[in-house]
């Protein structure tokens, strides 16, 4: 089935410096998306990718698709501690919209 | 707007109890409907998906079953919980075709005991 891994499982990080988690699928992607769940909350969509190589930013955040499409990553810029959760990437496997939920990277933010 | 209701958000269960989880959805028709499940610290598994009334997939053999008796609502049922069925459920919709993302409700806390 649909392999989708995550790096780092977690990462602990200082307010203001730069974090990066990795997604990476053993297929071929039609898209992917971007998951962030805050400590005892429900994942929240926060952005997708359908092109080879695109980029798209949102304030801080800057997602990424890999050109041949089976990787993303997502970089935050100077951390803050709004930050902190856990960032799942998410792929769609065969019918129904089923997402496959990447393994999620823990983000600890301090101050 | 559309809105997702689930419930309870915490639940303390015996052994051997049954359980229902149920969720509705708000201000959509025909949405696709998912449980998911997640463990402590861990990720998000996909454990029943739903694409119209009555129609249920099973994503993993496990003591638990879904239904779909109408359009917006689905449910999420064990007769027996085993204490390995301790989790975080999550309920999820999404519009029924590819690039879409997934709506989240609060989620349910089940602590089998």
């Amino acid at each position: 089935g649909q392999q989708v891994m995550q790096i780092p499982q977690y990462q602990h990080v200082q307010e203001g410096e730069d974090f990066t988690t990795y997604c990476n699928s053993s297929t071929t992607l039609s898209n992917i998306q971007w998951y962030k769940q805050r400590p005892g909350g429900h994942p929240v969509f926060l952005i997708q990718l359908v092109k080879s190589g695109e980029v798209k930013k949102q304030k801080r955040l800057t997602f990424q698709f890999g050109e041949a499409k089976k990787n993303s990553s997502l970089h935050i810029t100077a951390t803050q501690t709004t930050d902190v959760g856990t960032y799942f990437c998410a792929v769609p496997t065969g019918t129904a919209s089923k997402l496959t939920f990447g393994t999620g990277t823990r983000l600890q933010v301090t101050l | 707007s559309q809105t997702i209701h689930q419930w309870p958000a915490t639940l303390v269960q015996p052994v051997g109890s049954p359980l229902s989880l149920e969720c509705t959805v708000e201000g959509t028709s025909n949405p696709n409907l998912y449980w998911y499940r997640q463990a402590a610290g861990r990720g998000l598994q996909l454990l029943f998906y739903s694409v119209g009334i009555g129609q249920i997939s099973s994503e993993v053999p496990q003591n638990l079953s879904a239904s779909r008796p109408q359009d917006r609502q689905f449910i999420l049922s064990s007769k027996k919980l085993l204490l390995s069925d301790s989790g975080f459920y999550l309920c999820a919709w999404s519009v029924g075709h590819e690039n879409t993302e997934a709506f989240f409700g609060q989620g349910t806390r089940l602590t089998v005991v």
